[in-house]
C-alpha cells in the first residue's frame, strides 16, 4: 500500500523558515517524480513545487520560485520542502504527492502551515 | 498562467448524470486531469489525461474533451459523490487548478 506521510508542519513567524518532510512506503520511490501542493484554508489547489527521479531537475511556480527548495533522499525515500521568507500568504495545508504525467495519483494527508506574528 | 475556469456550484438528484465543464485559456492537449475532495480529506485523482480512469475509481466517473474544453460526467451520481470537483492541467508551466465545482445532491 502506497503511503506518503508528511511532517514538520506549524507555526512560524513572518519571514522564517520552516522545512516539511515526507515519508513514502509501499512504492519504489526513486523511481518516481515527486510533487508538493499546497490548499489555504476554504481555498483552491496549488500546485508549489515537483522533483524529478534523482533530484537533478525542480520546477517551481514563480510563487515560491528563490525562496522555497524541494529536495529528496531516495535512500530514505524521503522528501523535503525547505521554506525560507515565509509570508502570510503560505499559510496553507501541504500536500506530498506522487506525481506521473503531472497529475498525482497518491497524497498524503497533508500538514498545515501557519504563518502568523 | 493557464486559467481553468469552473462553474462553482451544482445541485443534481441521486440515480442522475451530472457533467461537470473546465474550461482553460489556452490549450493543454489532453492533459487535464480531475480530481474529487471531500471536507477534511485529501484530493483524491478519479481521472488522469482527460479520458483515463485512475486506479480504483467506479466507471460511473468519466472525462472527455481535449484542447480547451474538458468535462467529468458523474452517471449515475449517488449520495457519496457530494464534494468538490476539480480539474487540474499539466501542460502549461506552472501547473494550474480551477477554483473547484461543488455538488450538492438534492
Amino acid at each position: 500500500e502506497v503511503q506518503l506521510v508528511e511532517s514538520g508542519g506549524g507555526l512560524v513567524q513572518p519571514g522564517r523558515s520552516l522545512k516539511l518532510s515526507c515519508a513514502a512506503s509501499g512504492f519504489t520511490f526513486s523511481n518516481y517524480y515527486m510533487a508538493w501542493v499546497r490548499q489555504a484554508p476554504k481555498k483552491g489547489l496549488e500546485w508549489v513545487a515537483t522533483i524529478s527521479t534523482s533530484g537533478s531537475r525542480t520546477y517551481y511556480p514563480d510563487s515560491v520560485k528563490g525562496r522555497f527548495t524541494i529536495s529528496r533522499d531516495n535512500a530514505k525515500s524521503s522528501l523535503y520542502l525547505q521554506m525560507n521568507s515565509l509570508k502570510s500568504e503560505d499559510t496553507a495545508t501541504y500536500y506530498c504527492a506522487r506525481t506521473t504525467y503531472g497529475s498525482y495519483l497518491y497524497w498524503g494527508q497533508g500538514v498545515m502551515v501557519t504563518v502568523s506574528s | 498562467d493557464t486559467v481553468l475556469t469552473q462553474s462553482p456550484a451544482l445541485a443534481v438528484s441521486p440515480g442522475e448524470r451530472v457533467s461537470i465543464s473546465c474550461r482553460a485559456s489556452e490549450g493543454v492537449n489532453s492533459y487535464m486531469h480531475w480530481y474529487q475532495q471531500k471536507p477534511g480529506q485529501q484530493p483524491k485523482l478519479l481521472i488522469y489525461k482527460a479520458s483515463n480512469l485512475a486506479s480504483g475509481v467506479p466507471a460511473r466517473f468519466s472525462g472527455s474533451g481535449s484542447g480547451t474544453d474538458f468535462t467529468l460526467t458523474i452517471d449515475p451520481v449517488e449520495a457519496d459523490d457530494t464534494a468538490t470537483y476539480f480539474c487540474q492541467q499539466s501542460w502549461n508551466d506552472p501547473y494550474t487548478f480551477g477554483a473547484g465545482t461543488k455538488l450538492e445532491l438534492k
